[in-house]
């Protein structure tokens, strides 16, 4: 099994809707989790963190299951800057802040 | 402040030659890392460091070479580079348990 898995999509939405995915942790006592975003293999750059109560910014929510071991991201209202791939990042070794990167989910958002 | 500082931005090779891929920060992170990217994948672990003098091989750590004599500076060298190098190169830095903060990458074409 892998450390971090994503639905690599492509998932291809209109303006205006709403986008959920998900990704899964090996590791039952990873502590850090993270969405980054990365534009046309652009360096990646954090979209949010994840908390365990789940947060909010903005048209974007990210949820935290820890009892199946998985991440969300849920886009409301899809702009077309939105099209990017996102990527899962997540400690994968209790007490080792290094982090790990799933493959990514492309999220592409037409007109 | 800079941030994270990447050099080169790209750069072609022969194969078998050698080349140093810089990274520079400004932040006073302890950790470093460096990652490759290849086409349509997601970021895979060189090297790492946790600290001036302490460094520490990730998943793909062959064909490759890292130091770490200051917090600032963590330079990647290639040896004898090989056509399956040929990729996008990010330095990234962070502060325990906390976010990553990346350059802005090298793309290097082996040929």
């Amino acid at each position: 099994r892998k450390e971090v898995e994503q639905d690599p999509g492509p998932f291809n939405v209109p303006e205006g809707a709403t986008v959920a995915f998900n990704c899964t942790y090996s590791n039952s006592a990873s502590q850090s989790f993270f969405w980054y975003r990365q534009d046309c293999r652009k360096e990646p750059k954090l979209l949010m963190s994840v908390y365990s109560s789940g947060n909010e910014d903005g048209r974007f929510t990210a949820q935290l299951n820890r009892a199946s071991q998985y991440i969300s991201l849920l886009i409301r209202d899809s702009k077309l800057s939105d099209s990017a791939t996102y990527l899962c990042v997540v400690n994968i070794r209790t007490n080792d802040y290094k982090l790990s990167f799933g493959a990514g989910t492309t999220v592409t958002v037409r007109a | 402040n800079a941030g994270v500082t990447q050099t080169p931005k790209f750069r072609i090779l022969k194969i078998g030659q050698s080349m140093t891929l810089q990274c520079t920060q400004d932040m006073n992170h302890n950790y470093m890392y460096w990652y490759r990217q290849d086409p349509g994948m997601g970021l895979k672990l060189i090297y790492y460091s946790v600290g001036a003098g302490i460094t520490d091989k990730g998943e793909v750590p062959n064909g490759y070479n890292v130091s770490r004599s200051t917090t600032e500076d963590f330079p990647l060298r290639l040896e004898l580079a090989a056509p399956s190098q040929t990729s996008v190169y990010f330095c990234a830095t962070q502060r325990v348990g906390e976010k990553l903060f990346f350059g802005s990458g090298t793309q290097l074409s082996v040929l």
